[in-house]
């Protein structure tokens, strides 16, 4: 099946622009996750959804970063006024939400590749 | 907040060697994941630990939860050039706003760079 796509898969935008990124969950999958990672390192977490609801917005590294899931299935992570420092390769993944489920198994998509010039 | 620490960086190894990686944390982690990130491509889970003292095997790939809860091991054998790649711990950041289940965000180690040499 489908896994979790993500687009565009490149993006280059000028310093203060906004930018917009799109992530499609995998189907039936109620948790939904957004993560940074810049180069040599490893994801950083940035927030994540259960449907629609944002649970934890606590990696979002300021008030330029905002996502939204509407629906509870696709979600956008926008950033506004980009700067340089914000390039980097941003990566959704999502999972089931099993009741009782020590860890859900979160499925990576291939990611967004954002430039600042 | 939360923070892995990999070992090594980066192992240049002859295909056939058995690697060992291993990854430390200055604070309790109650399960322990570990990925494999391909060029191009996002992490992939390889094994998942849920307690402390457990071994558990995926093919050539066995790793173990530390008994401290503050770290974990990776080992391959018999390496093989598809096993290049970068490897990664990653545990959850404990948070669970969400009390539903297993959905929380995850702290990851910044990776051990494995390369094999024909």
């Amino acid at each position: 099946g489908a896994g979790v796509s993500q687009s565009p898969r490149y993006k280059v935008t000028k310093r203060g622009q906004d930018v917009a990124l799109r992530c499609d969950p995998i189907s039936g999958h109620v948790s939904l996750y957004w993560y940074r990672q810049a180069l040599g390192q490893g994801p950083e977490f940035l927030t994540y959804f259960n449907y629609e609801a944002q649970q934890d917005k606590s990696g979002l590294p300021n008030d330029r970063f905002s996502a939204e899931r509407p629906e509870g299935s696709i979600s956008t992570l926008t950033i506004q006024r980009t700067e340089q420092r914000d390039s980097a390769m941003y990566r959704c993944a999502s999972s089931l939400d099993l009741a009782g489920a020590t860890y859900n198994e979160q499925f990576f998509g291939p990611g967004t590749r954002l430039t600042v010039l | 907040g939360q923070q892995l620490n990999q070992s090594p960086q980066s192992m240049f190894i002859q295909e056939g060697e058995d690697v060992s990686m291993n990854c430390t944390s200055s604070s309790i982690f109650n399960t322990w994941l570990w990925y494999k990130q391909e060029p191009g491509e996002g992490p992939v889970l390889l094994i998942a630990l849920y307690k402390a003292g457990e071994l558990t095997s995926n093919g050539r790939l066995t790793a173990q939860f530390g008994i401290t809860r503050k770290d974990s091991f990776l080992n391959i054998s018999a390496s093989i050039p598809s096993d290049v790649g970068i490897y990664f711990c990653a545990g959850p950041s404990g948070k669970q706003v969400y009390s539903g289940g297993g959905a929380d965000g995850l702290t990851f180690g910044k990776g051990t760079h494995l390369i094999i040499q024909p």
